[in-house]
Formats: structure tokens, C-alpha cells, sequence
């Protein structure tokens, strides 16, 4: 049974476009995390979402909305895509009264 | 702000020797410490962890010890295998459930026969 998983695993797309990443959680939790993981393997918080409700926004440009229609699921979608959105999006998610997150195994997204 | 630093990697190494990955973490109060690992391809996943001082996170042959004197969290294994060979991540979370992690740069572990 898959813990958190994400669709697609790989989205290749022209520049300009507009796409959507899929995640949903089968484990209960509350809360729900996006991660950006660069070509140099950094990861760094993007959102994070507790029962529907937007917690952490970081400094993402507003091309990045996440939306959240439950607890178990949280999408991605990106406007106008551009060069350097080209990454690694890793969902992830957590119970409220633990800190440890758990991991989907990513959606590579090649903007050309 | 709370950060981590791990040493740069990356690190070779031949199968059965002992390995150590230093990370250590700056943060306010008392957070909690993880080490993930992603194989190549793969995701991230939760290797161990340890939420207070002197808690020993162990997992596979991985053992890692919450030294907030230090404040450090340093990886260690006594035998490598190259099924080992991977990116592995210290992370940190605040005192706060559902905060974001922060992480640190992660280090190339390349084990050869």
C-alpha cells in the first residue's frame, strides 16, 4: 500500500505552459508539505497545508498555487512555466502531534 | 533562523569500511532530528530520528545520537555495504508539529566492491 503518492512521475513541458501535480496521503495525517529539490539535491519548503488550511507560504513566486480539496490531497499547479521551475517536487505529510514527514517519491518536472 | 550543515561530500568508500557523516543544527529549544536517505531515482526516505538530547536513532546498521551539548547528529555505520551508496539528508523540525523541515545540503555516499 503506498504511503503517499504522487502523479506524474515525470511531467516534461514547454515553457509557458501551465501544469498540475497530484498527491494524496493514505496514512491519516493532518497536515501536507510541498518540497522543491534543486539540480544540486537542496530541498526547501514550498507550502504546507493542515486539514485544508495553508500554514507555510514561503517565498514562492505567485505562478505556485497549491490547493488542498481534503486532508488527504494536495495539488500543485504551476502557471507559466518557466526554465528554472525545472526541478524536483516532493509531496509529503505528517500527524499533527509527531514531526516526522513522510515522502512521495517525487514528480521530476523538465521544462524545455 | 535554524539551519543544518553536513559535511560535503562526496564520500567513497569500499564495502565493510566504517562510515561517519557529520551534520550539526542550530536552532532555538529543543527540535526534533532526522536522517533520510533517497537512492538514486527514488524519494526521501525516513532512515532514523531521535526528538531529545541523548535519544540514539538507529535503523539498518545507521545509528545517529542527539548531542545538544554539541549540537550535533552526526551518521555513522559500521559496515558499508554498496547497496548503501546513496544521498543522505539531516534534517531538523522545530518544536512546532507540522513545521517544515529543514535540511541540509546532503552528502554522496558512493560504496564500491
Amino acid at each position: 500500500d503506498t504511503a503517499v503518492s504522487q502523479t506524474p512521475k515525470y511531467l516534461v513541458t514547454q515553457m509557458g505552459n501551465d501544469k498540475s501535480i497530484k498527491c494524496e496521503q493514505n496514512l491519516g495525517h493532518d497536515t501536507m508539505y510541498w518540497y522543491k529539490q534543486d539540480s544540486k539535491k537542496f530541498l526547501k519548503i514550498m507550502f504546507s497545508y493542515n486539514n485544508k488550511e495553508l500554514i507555510i507560504n514561503e517565498t514562492v513566486p505567485n505562478r505556485f498555487s497549491p490547493k488542498s480539496p481534503d486532508k488527504a490531497h494536495l495539488n500543485l499547479h504551476i502557471n507559466s512555466l518557466e526554465l528554472g521551475d525545472s526541478a524536483v517536487y516532493f509531496c509529503a505529510s505528517s500527524q499533527d502531534s509527531a514531526r516526522t514527514q513522510y515522502f512521495g517519491p517525487g514528480t521530476r518536472l523538465t521544462v524545455l | 533562523g535554524d539551519s543544518v550543515t553536513q559535511m560535503e561530500g562526496p564520500v567513497t568508500l569500499s564495502e565493510e569500511a566504517f562510515l561517519t557523516i557529520n551534520c550539526t543544527y542550530t536552532a532555538t529549544g529543543y527540535p526534533s532530528l532526522f536522517w533520510y536517505v533517497q537512492y538514486p531515482g527514488e524519494g526521501l526516505q525516513l532512515l532514523l530520528k531521535a526528538t531529545k538530547a541523548d535519544d540514539k536513532g538507529s535503523n539498518k546498521g545507521f545509528e545517529a545520537t542527539y548531542r545538544k551539548e554539541t549540537t550535533s547528529f552526526h551518521l555513522e555505520k559500521g559496515s558499508v555495504q554498496v547497496s548503501d551508496s546513496a544521498v543522505y539528508f539531516c534534517a531538523l523540525s522545530a518544536n512546532q508539529a507540522g513545521t517544515a523541515l529543514i535540511f541540509g545540503k546532503g552528502t554522496t555516499l558512493s560504496v564500491s566492491s
